[in-house]
Protein backbone atom coordinates (compact mmCIF):
# COMPACT_ATOMS: atom_id res chain seq x y z
CA UNK A 1 0.00 0.00 0.00
CA UNK A 2 1.19 3.60 -0.25
CA UNK A 3 -0.03 6.99 1.16
CA UNK A 4 0.75 10.76 -0.03
CA UNK A 5 0.68 13.10 2.68
CA UNK A 6 0.59 17.21 0.92
CA UNK A 7 0.24 18.70 4.47
CA UNK A 8 -0.17 22.32 2.85
CA UNK A 9 -3.68 22.99 1.72
CA UNK A 10 -3.13 26.51 -0.44
CA UNK A 11 -0.28 28.50 -0.33
CA UNK A 12 0.85 31.85 -1.71
CA UNK A 13 3.69 33.50 -3.72
CA UNK A 14 4.64 36.64 -5.23
CA UNK A 15 5.61 36.81 -8.80
CA UNK A 16 9.77 35.88 -9.15
CA UNK A 17 9.79 34.77 -5.92
CA UNK A 18 10.61 31.42 -4.60
CA UNK A 19 8.14 28.81 -3.06
CA UNK A 20 8.73 25.00 -1.97
CA UNK A 21 5.80 22.80 -1.11
CA UNK A 22 6.13 19.64 0.79
CA UNK A 23 5.52 15.97 0.36
CA UNK A 24 5.81 12.74 2.59
CA UNK A 25 5.17 9.25 1.46
CA UNK A 26 5.17 5.38 2.35
CA UNK A 27 5.72 2.97 0.24
CA UNK A 28 6.17 -0.83 1.09
CA UNK A 29 7.92 -0.69 -2.71
CA UNK A 30 12.06 -1.34 -2.85
CA UNK A 31 12.17 0.16 -6.22
CA UNK A 32 9.75 3.40 -6.81
CA UNK A 33 8.90 6.45 -8.60
CA UNK A 34 8.53 10.04 -7.42
CA UNK A 35 5.59 12.48 -9.06
CA UNK A 36 4.69 16.35 -9.11
CA UNK A 37 2.07 16.87 -11.39
CA UNK A 38 0.67 20.10 -12.04
CA UNK A 39 -3.35 20.98 -12.43
CA UNK A 40 -4.58 24.18 -13.74
CA UNK A 41 -8.13 25.02 -13.96
CA UNK A 42 -8.08 23.09 -17.49
CA UNK A 43 -8.17 19.81 -15.46
CA UNK A 44 -5.46 18.27 -17.61
CA UNK A 45 -2.47 16.76 -15.23
CA UNK A 46 1.05 18.17 -16.82
CA UNK A 47 4.30 16.34 -14.90
CA UNK A 48 6.07 18.76 -13.69
CA UNK A 49 9.25 16.26 -12.48
CA UNK A 50 9.93 13.03 -11.72
CA UNK A 51 11.91 11.27 -9.56
CA UNK A 52 13.35 7.85 -9.32
CA UNK A 53 14.18 6.45 -5.79
CA UNK A 54 17.11 4.42 -6.78
CA UNK A 55 18.83 7.74 -7.99
CA UNK A 56 20.09 9.79 -5.04
CA UNK A 57 20.47 12.68 -7.22
CA UNK A 58 18.09 15.62 -7.02
CA UNK A 59 16.05 15.76 -9.87
CA UNK A 60 16.01 19.47 -11.66
CA UNK A 61 13.67 20.91 -15.05
CA UNK A 62 14.72 24.45 -15.52
CA UNK A 63 12.63 26.03 -13.01
CA UNK A 64 11.78 23.05 -10.61
CA UNK A 65 13.60 21.19 -8.53
CA UNK A 66 13.00 18.43 -5.78
CA UNK A 67 14.81 17.80 -2.66
CA UNK A 68 14.62 14.06 -2.21
CA UNK A 69 15.01 12.64 1.30
CA UNK A 70 14.78 8.92 0.98
CA UNK A 71 15.14 7.80 4.81
CA UNK A 72 12.42 10.62 5.66
CA UNK A 73 10.44 9.55 2.97
CA UNK A 74 10.10 13.40 1.90
CA UNK A 75 9.64 14.70 -1.53
CA UNK A 76 9.72 18.48 -1.92
CA UNK A 77 9.20 20.23 -5.05
CA UNK A 78 10.79 24.01 -5.13
CA UNK A 79 10.02 26.50 -7.68
CA UNK A 80 12.19 29.32 -8.62
CA UNK A 81 11.15 32.79 -9.67
CA UNK A 82 7.60 32.22 -9.76
CA UNK A 83 5.59 32.82 -12.74
CA UNK A 84 1.83 33.76 -13.12
CA UNK A 85 1.63 30.64 -15.19
CA UNK A 86 2.66 28.49 -12.16
CA UNK A 87 -0.98 29.22 -10.20
CA UNK A 88 -2.36 25.82 -10.36
CA UNK A 89 -3.52 22.62 -8.05
CA UNK A 90 -0.17 20.21 -7.85
CA UNK A 91 0.16 16.75 -6.65
CA UNK A 92 2.27 14.85 -5.33
CA UNK A 93 2.35 11.54 -6.07
CA UNK A 94 3.99 7.77 -5.97
CA UNK A 95 4.38 4.72 -8.03
CA UNK A 96 5.65 1.16 -7.68
CA UNK A 97 8.86 0.52 -10.32
CA UNK A 98 6.64 -2.67 -11.55
CA UNK A 99 3.07 -0.22 -12.26
CA UNK A 100 2.41 2.95 -13.36
CA UNK A 101 -0.63 3.07 -10.96
CA UNK A 102 -0.22 6.69 -9.50
CA UNK A 103 -1.08 7.63 -5.73
CA UNK A 104 -1.77 11.19 -5.28
CA UNK A 105 -1.69 13.19 -2.72
CA UNK A 106 -4.53 15.12 -1.88
CA UNK A 107 -2.88 18.47 -3.48
CA UNK A 108 -1.33 21.69 -2.61
CA UNK A 109 -3.36 25.38 -3.93
CA UNK A 110 -0.73 27.37 -5.24
CA UNK A 111 -1.17 31.17 -6.36
CA UNK A 112 1.23 33.56 -7.70
CA UNK A 113 0.56 36.90 -7.04
CA UNK A 114 1.61 39.70 -9.29
CA UNK B 1 1.70 14.35 -30.73
CA UNK B 2 -1.86 14.53 -30.06
CA UNK B 3 -2.58 14.07 -26.81
CA UNK B 4 -5.57 11.71 -24.79
CA UNK B 5 -8.84 12.88 -26.06
CA UNK B 6 -11.59 12.60 -23.86
CA UNK B 7 -15.50 13.20 -24.32
CA UNK B 8 -17.98 14.72 -23.43
CA UNK B 9 -16.03 17.72 -21.24
CA UNK B 10 -18.88 18.28 -18.64
CA UNK B 11 -21.89 15.90 -18.53
CA UNK B 12 -25.01 16.24 -15.58
CA UNK B 13 -27.38 13.65 -15.00
CA UNK B 14 -30.32 12.99 -12.77
CA UNK B 15 -28.96 10.10 -9.70
CA UNK B 16 -30.10 6.49 -10.86
CA UNK B 17 -29.39 7.64 -14.98
CA UNK B 18 -26.94 6.23 -16.53
CA UNK B 19 -24.04 7.97 -18.23
CA UNK B 20 -20.99 6.81 -20.15
CA UNK B 21 -16.99 8.62 -20.65
CA UNK B 22 -14.89 7.91 -24.19
CA UNK B 23 -11.57 7.85 -23.80
CA UNK B 24 -9.03 8.19 -26.86
CA UNK B 25 -5.16 7.42 -25.44
CA UNK B 26 -2.03 8.35 -27.39
CA UNK B 27 -1.38 6.14 -30.46
CA UNK B 28 0.47 3.32 -29.62
CA UNK B 29 0.19 3.87 -25.97
CA UNK B 30 -0.46 -0.28 -24.19
CA UNK B 31 -1.79 1.14 -21.29
CA UNK B 32 -4.76 2.79 -20.25
CA UNK B 33 -6.25 4.12 -16.96
CA UNK B 34 -9.49 5.73 -15.30
CA UNK B 35 -8.65 8.14 -12.24
CA UNK B 36 -11.85 9.22 -10.28
CA UNK B 37 -10.86 12.90 -8.70
CA UNK B 38 -13.11 13.99 -6.42
CA UNK B 39 -13.63 17.57 -5.82
CA UNK B 40 -10.63 18.83 -3.10
CA UNK B 41 -8.75 15.56 -3.38
CA UNK B 42 -6.58 13.74 -6.02
CA UNK B 43 -7.38 11.36 -8.33
CA UNK B 44 -7.86 7.47 -7.29
CA UNK B 45 -7.29 4.91 -9.51
CA UNK B 46 -10.47 3.10 -10.96
CA UNK B 47 -8.94 0.65 -13.55
CA UNK B 48 -5.81 0.03 -16.05
CA UNK B 49 -5.98 -1.50 -18.92
CA UNK B 50 -2.54 -3.31 -20.72
CA UNK B 51 -3.79 -4.02 -24.25
CA UNK B 52 -7.04 -4.73 -24.19
CA UNK B 53 -6.92 -6.93 -20.42
CA UNK B 54 -7.67 -5.41 -16.99
CA UNK B 55 -4.45 -5.28 -14.97
CA UNK B 56 -6.09 -3.87 -12.04
CA UNK B 57 -9.55 -3.19 -11.00
CA UNK B 58 -9.59 -3.52 -7.12
CA UNK B 59 -11.08 -0.05 -6.47
CA UNK B 60 -13.50 -0.31 -9.20
CA UNK B 61 -17.15 -0.57 -7.62
CA UNK B 62 -18.34 -3.31 -9.77
CA UNK B 63 -21.85 -3.32 -8.59
CA UNK B 64 -22.45 0.17 -10.61
CA UNK B 65 -19.27 1.14 -12.84
CA UNK B 66 -18.03 -0.81 -15.76
CA UNK B 67 -15.39 -0.38 -18.38
CA UNK B 68 -13.71 -1.82 -21.29
CA UNK B 69 -11.10 -1.14 -23.71
CA UNK B 70 -11.70 -2.92 -27.00
CA UNK B 71 -9.00 -3.60 -29.47
CA UNK B 72 -6.64 -2.31 -26.83
CA UNK B 73 -7.35 1.41 -27.94
CA UNK B 74 -10.16 3.15 -27.55
CA UNK B 75 -12.13 2.47 -23.81
CA UNK B 76 -15.28 3.45 -22.78
CA UNK B 77 -16.53 3.70 -18.64
CA UNK B 78 -19.78 3.87 -17.55
CA UNK B 79 -21.76 4.60 -14.79
CA UNK B 80 -25.39 2.52 -14.18
CA UNK B 81 -26.53 3.45 -12.23
CA UNK B 82 -25.29 6.94 -11.18
CA UNK B 83 -25.46 7.90 -7.56
CA UNK B 84 -24.99 11.65 -6.33
CA UNK B 85 -21.24 10.92 -4.44
CA UNK B 86 -20.39 9.76 -8.11
CA UNK B 87 -20.21 13.45 -9.24
CA UNK B 88 -16.13 14.12 -10.12
CA UNK B 89 -13.84 14.45 -12.40
CA UNK B 90 -13.14 10.96 -14.23
CA UNK B 91 -9.58 11.63 -15.98
CA UNK B 92 -8.30 8.84 -18.39
CA UNK B 93 -4.31 8.55 -18.78
CA UNK B 94 -1.90 6.39 -21.17
CA UNK B 95 1.53 5.20 -20.94
CA UNK B 96 3.85 3.40 -23.40
CA UNK B 97 4.90 0.15 -21.20
CA UNK B 98 5.00 -1.00 -18.01
CA UNK B 99 8.33 -0.48 -15.98
CA UNK B 100 9.81 -4.06 -15.14
CA UNK B 101 13.16 -2.99 -15.74
CA UNK B 102 15.09 -0.20 -13.79
CA UNK B 103 16.70 1.02 -17.24
CA UNK B 104 13.53 1.76 -18.73
CA UNK B 105 12.88 5.49 -19.13
CA UNK B 106 9.54 6.18 -20.05
CA UNK B 107 7.82 6.58 -16.90
CA UNK B 108 5.09 9.24 -17.82
CA UNK B 109 1.50 8.91 -17.90
CA UNK B 110 -0.19 11.28 -20.28
CA UNK B 111 -3.57 12.79 -19.08
CA UNK B 112 -6.45 13.55 -20.67
CA UNK B 113 -8.36 16.58 -20.01
CA UNK B 114 -11.03 15.38 -18.12
CA UNK B 115 -14.81 14.33 -18.05
CA UNK B 116 -16.37 16.43 -15.00
CA UNK B 117 -19.38 14.58 -13.97
CA UNK B 118 -22.49 16.31 -12.05
CA UNK B 119 -25.09 13.63 -10.27
CA UNK B 120 -28.14 15.89 -9.29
Amino acid sequence: AQTVTQSQPEMSVQEAETVTLSCTYDTSESNYYLFWYKQPPSRQMILVIRQEAYKQQNATENRFSVNFQKAAKSFSLKISDSQLGDTAMYFCAVSGAGSYQLTFGKGTKLSVIP
Amino acid sequence: EAGVAQSPRYKIIEKRQSVAFWCNPISGHATLYWYQQILGQGPKLLIQFQNNGVVDDSQLPKDRFSAERLKGVDSTLKIQPAKLEDSAVYLCASSPNLRGQLNLVNTEAFFGQGTRLTVV
